[in-house]
């Protein structure tokens, strides 16, 4: 489909290892975001990439939390050293460049279901 | 404080009946407020975008409406239908400055019933 694809669906894990999500972006979109999501909160910003510039990275909660955006496109967000209460749905979205205005419309991907026992 | 408060916190109605959702937020100066809905296990799919110089925005059955000066907007659902089922989401974006961080209220969760 021509939607933002995120994988894995689901990602279970111990304590204490390094989790790598990864969000495939529609075509063309050069911004592209991650959010967090735990369960009964709203959406928590997490990082943003507009083309070339360099990210906002003001969301991201801990050193812990890193992302990337290689070639424009694909987005892997790394967790290292994960905690319990890093368990929350990641979701990735994309949108075309916002301009002053800042009202092109966000396509969300499904998200990535992440549990640490 | 939630920069961006959503009431009710819930909501149950039956199908084809209307509801009206309510958004207020302190977030300024701001440069645009949309509404999502986002089914359960799925990403939030957007409705309506509304800069600060729109009053009111449609799409189908829903219609957003803003009021800058209150700070203040909603959505209203018209014959509503069990696929309305949901959580919906009011979020509000400050003036880009390269960047994309958007505020997200906590969501409505509406519940259709037959």
């Amino acid at each position: 489909g021509a939607g933002v694809s995120q994988s894995p669906s689901n990602k279970v894990t111990e304590k204490g290892k390094d989790v790598e999500l990864r969000c495939d972006p529609i075509s063309g979109h050069t911004a592209l975001y991650w959010y967090r999501q735990s369960l009964g909160q709203g959406l928590e910003f997490l990082i943003y990439f507009q083309g070339n510039s360099a990210p906002d990275k003001s969301g991201l909660p801990s050193d812990r939390f890193s992302a990337e955006r290689t070639g424009g496109s694909v987005s892997t967000l790394t967790i290292q050293r994960t905690q319990q209460e890093d368990s929350a749905v990641y979701l990735c979205a994309s949108s075309l460049a916002q301009g002053a205005v800042g009202n092109q419309p966000q396509h969300f991907g499904d998200g990535t279901r992440l549990s640490i026992l | 404080k939630n920069q961006v408060e959503q009431s009710p916190q819930s909501l149950i109605i039956l199908e084809g009946k209307n509801c009206t959702l309510q958004c207020n937020y302190t977030v300024s100066p701001f440069s645009n407020l949309r509404w999502y809905k986002q089914d359960t296990g799925r990403g939030p799919v957007s409705l309506t975008i509304m800069t600060f110089s729109e009053n009111t925005k449609s799409n189908g059955r829903y219609t957003a409406t803003l009021d800058a000066d209150t700070k203040q907007s909603s959505l209203h659902i018209t014959a509503s239908q069990l696929s309305d089922s949901a959580s919906y989401i009011c979020v509000v974006s400050a003036p880009a400055r390269n960047t994309g961080k958007l505020i997200f209220g906590q969501g409505t969760t509406l519940q259709v019933k037959p």
